[in-house]
Order: C-alpha cells, then structure tokens, then sequence
C-alpha cells in the first residue's frame, strides 16, 4: 500500500515571501500521480497543481510549483510571493495510475497548516 | 454545473442513531467516493464506486455503508452512530482518465 507523509504539522511565511512544503510518499510503482490540495477555512477541497510521474518537468502553476525528486519519492511545494488568501491546510495526496484498477483513488498525507503573516 | 452537492453540512447525532449522508453530482462521472477527515489528519477513503450497482470498501469502511442505483447519487449510511464517527466527510467524483477528482464542501458529524 502506498504511504504519503508529511513531516510538518505547521509552517508559517511572511506576505510576500516564499514558502515550502515537504512531502515524501512510499510505492512500489513506477505510473502515479501527485497533487497538492488547499483546504481553507471554509473546508473546501481545491486542487492547486499535480504531477504525472512519467513526467521529469517540474509543474508550475503561476506563483505555485513543485520540486518533484521520483528517486528520492519527494514532491515538495514552493509557494512564492505568499499572499494572505494562501492560508490553508495543504495536502499532498498520491493517486496510483497502474493496471487500471486504481479507480481513481486517492492516498492523503496528514497536511501542513499555513500560516501567511501580513 | 453544481459540481458535487452534499447535504447535509452540519449534523448532531446521537449514539446508536442512524443518518444517511447524501451526495449527488451533475457531471456524469463514473467514480465516486467516500473520504473522513478526523481533525489533524488527512482524508481516509471509506467506499468508492467505479458506476452504478458496483461498491467496494476503501481504508477505513467499518460502521458505514453505501449504494449506488444511479450514476449521479452515491449516499453513505451510518447505522448505529459512536462517538468514533465523528468526523468530516467528503463526497467526491472524477472520470475515468481524467486525473482530477471534484469534492464536495463536506459535512462535519459530530456524534454525543
């Protein structure tokens, strides 16, 4: 069974900085994906950026982007230029993409509070 | 497009009481799924659906159960409620090969 962990319970960031998130995941297989969702206050599950394994480009979606190390199974989140509206929990979730028979599901790492300091 | 609904948003129950948790989405996706989020963690799957008439335990599916007569409804039954229960749920959806799954906005159950 797949595993994703993410090591840091809480992380904070100044407005206008940059931020990090780690995320480290455990398979077996060589075709999955990896995204990163945002959960703000209202619980809303929103899909920030994701990754195709077979992909070696990082992803990048405008202030959003990944650092994705598939040997080292690391897919971390670099968040630039923090706004206020970035406050969130972050999840890293991990869908497996083999045989046809994942059906879509998804594995969630345990999430990483934001805090954005004005 | 409403994407996926799920009603209610905020439920008390009672132990041993039972409630069905409704989910309906527009977009004629094939799967859907049950996810509990306990607070600090992250989602945990319960049950999912591949289309209509076809079920199957996730991770965590003990206390639960679930049907899927059509292709837009997917309700997630609880039984006899325990304080363990308590939780977020989320209802989501997605189409074969298509990688983005559509959440519903939860429902936060608490059990006393």
């Amino acid at each position: 069974a797949q595993t994703v962990t993410q090591s840091q319970p809480e992380m904070s960031v100044q407005e206008a900085e940059t931020v990090t998130l780690s995320c480290t995941y455990d398979t077996s297989e060589s075709d999955y994906y990896l995204f990163w969702y945002k959960q703000p206050p209202s619980r809303q599950m929103i899909l920030v950026i994701r990754q195709e394994a077979y992909k070696q480009q990082n992803a990048t979606e405008n202030r959003f982007s990944v650092n994705f190390q598939k040997a080292a199974k690391s897919f971390s989140l670099k968040i630039s230029d923090s706004q206020l509206g970035d406050a969130a929990m972050y999840f890293c979730a991990y869908r497996s993409d083999a045989g046809g028979t994942s059906y879509g599901k998804l594995t969630f790492g345990q999430g990483t509070i934001l805090t954005v300091h004005p | 497009n409403a994407g996926v609904t799920q009603t209610p948003k905020f439920r008390i129950l009672k132990i041993g009481q039972s409630m069905t948790l409704q989910c309906t989405q527009d977009m004629n996706h094939n799967y859907m799924y049950w996810y509990r989020q306990d607070p600090g963690m992250g989602l945990k799957l319960i049950y999912y659906s591949v289309g209509a008439g076809i079920t199957d335990k996730g991770d965590v599916p003990n206390g639960y159960n679930v049907s899927r007569s059509t292709t837009e409804d997917f309700p997630l039954r609880l039984e006899l409620a325990a304080p363990s229960q308590t939780s977020v749920y989320f209802c989501a959806s997605s189409y074969v090969g298509n990688t983005e799954a559509f959440f519903g906005q939860g429902t936060r159950l608490t059990v006393v």
